[in-house]
Order: C-alpha cells, then structure tokens, then sequence
C-alpha cells in the first residue's frame, strides 16, 4: 500500500535560515508523482513544489526545492532563508498513475525571529 | 481570478440535523475532491468525482454524501448517520484530461469550511 510518513511532527527555524522537512514514502510503482503543500493556520492548502519519479534534476520553486532520492524512497522539502510567513504545517504527498492523492500527516515549522 | 470557493467558513449544527457543505470551482477542472482534516492530522478523502454525474467514495465515505449535477459545484452533504462530523472540510479540483493520464497536476484547494456539531 502506498503510504507517506513524515516523522518530524514539529520543527524550528530561526529566521533567515534554512531547513529540511523530512517525506519517505513507500511504493512498489516505478512511475509516480510527489507533492509538497503549505497549511498556513487560515486553513487553506497552498501548493508548494512537484517532483515527477523520472526527473533528474532535483525540483526547485523559489526558495523551495526538493531533494529527491528515489534509492531511498524520499523526498525532503528545503526551505531556504526562513521567513516568519513560512510558519505553517507541510505535508507531502504523492500520486500514482489512476489514482487519488496520499497525504502525510504533516510537519509543524515554526520559524523564530 | 480563477479559484474555488466554499461556504461558509464556519459552520454550527445540531446533532441529528444534515448539513451541506458548499463548493464552487472556476477553473475548469474535471475531478473535484472532498477531504476531511481532523486537528493535527493528515488528509483523508471523502468522495470524488472525474466527471459530471459520476463520483465515488474514498476512504472514509460512511456518513457522508455528494452530487455532482454541474461541472463547477461539488457539494457535500454531512448527514445524521456521521458518527464524528465535526472537522476541518476541504474541497479540491485538480484538472485531468483523462482519469490518471497525469500524475503531475496538483490538486487546487479552497479556504475550508470548519464544521462544529454539538
């Protein structure tokens, strides 16, 4: 079964540094979709960065990017230059061919002044 | 601006009474989506729907129901026989040429609705 696990329930960042939120997931597909998303406290899902499986070059968004290492099964999010907006919960998630969105349960940042 | 909407963002409810939740999409997606979060956890789906009437149920279905009579609304109707209603609930659309043909289309959130049940 397809699976996200996300082991970090709480971080912190002091500002204008930068951090890595852990994703491992579990599959047996070769082909396969990764996604990260921020839940600032208002509620709203943003979308954050996508990793496709066969994608060679690492994800990159801005001050986003994704160390994808397929051997291992992982997918962490780095955040680079912390910002006190950037506190928020992120959650990975993944997607294969015909079927739904599998969610982690999600990190918690806190980024300190 | 193109995006999706639910209303209202909170939402109070006796036990015993059904309540629909409301969501609009203008961004001409196929597939909509209904989540349930409950505090500190994941996401978990409720229903979803490919195409104009037609939607199946996902993981926690029981309890719960849904229509989908028009391309841009997906309501979802929280009924009596819901054990634990009370939840953060998140509508989605993400835009799909044809059922799985890519898995690399995010999927668009709206603001939520926060349903309380006593």
């Amino acid at each position: 079964a397809q699976k996200i696990t996300q082991t970090q329930p709480g971080m912190f960042v002091q500002e204008k540094e930068a951090v890595t939120l852990d994703c491992t997931y579990d599959t047996s597909d070769q082909s396969y979709g990764l996604f990260w998303y921020k839940q600032p406290s208002s509620g709203e899902m943003i979308f954050l960065i996508y990793q496709g499986s066969y994608d060679e070059q690492n994800a990159t968004e801005g001050r986003y990017s994704l160390n994808f290492q397929k051997a291992r099964k992982s997918a962490n999010l780095v955040i680079s230059a912390s910002q006190l907006g950037d506190s928020a919960m992120y959650f990975c998630a993944m997607r294969h061919y015909g079927q739904n969105f599998v969610f982690g349960p999600g990190t918690r940042l806190s980024v300190l002044p | 601006d193109g995006g999706i909407t639910q209303s209202p963002k909170y939402l109070f409810r006796k036990e015993g009474q059904n309540v629909t939740l409301s969501c609009e999409q203008n961004l001409n997606h196929d597939a909509m989506y209904w989540y349930r979060q409950d505090p500190g956890q994941g996401l978990r789906l409720i229903y979803y729907s490919q195409i104009v009437n037609d939607f199946q149920k996902g993981d926690i279905a029981e309890g719960y129901s849904v229509s989908r009579e028009k391309k841009e609304s997906f309501p979802l109707t929280v009924t009596s026989a819901q054990k634990n209603p009370t939840a953060f609930y998140l509508c989605a659309s993400s835009e799909e040429t044809e059922w799985g043909a890519a898995i690399s289309y995010e999927q668009y959130f709206g603001p939520g609705t926060r349903l309380t049940v006593t």
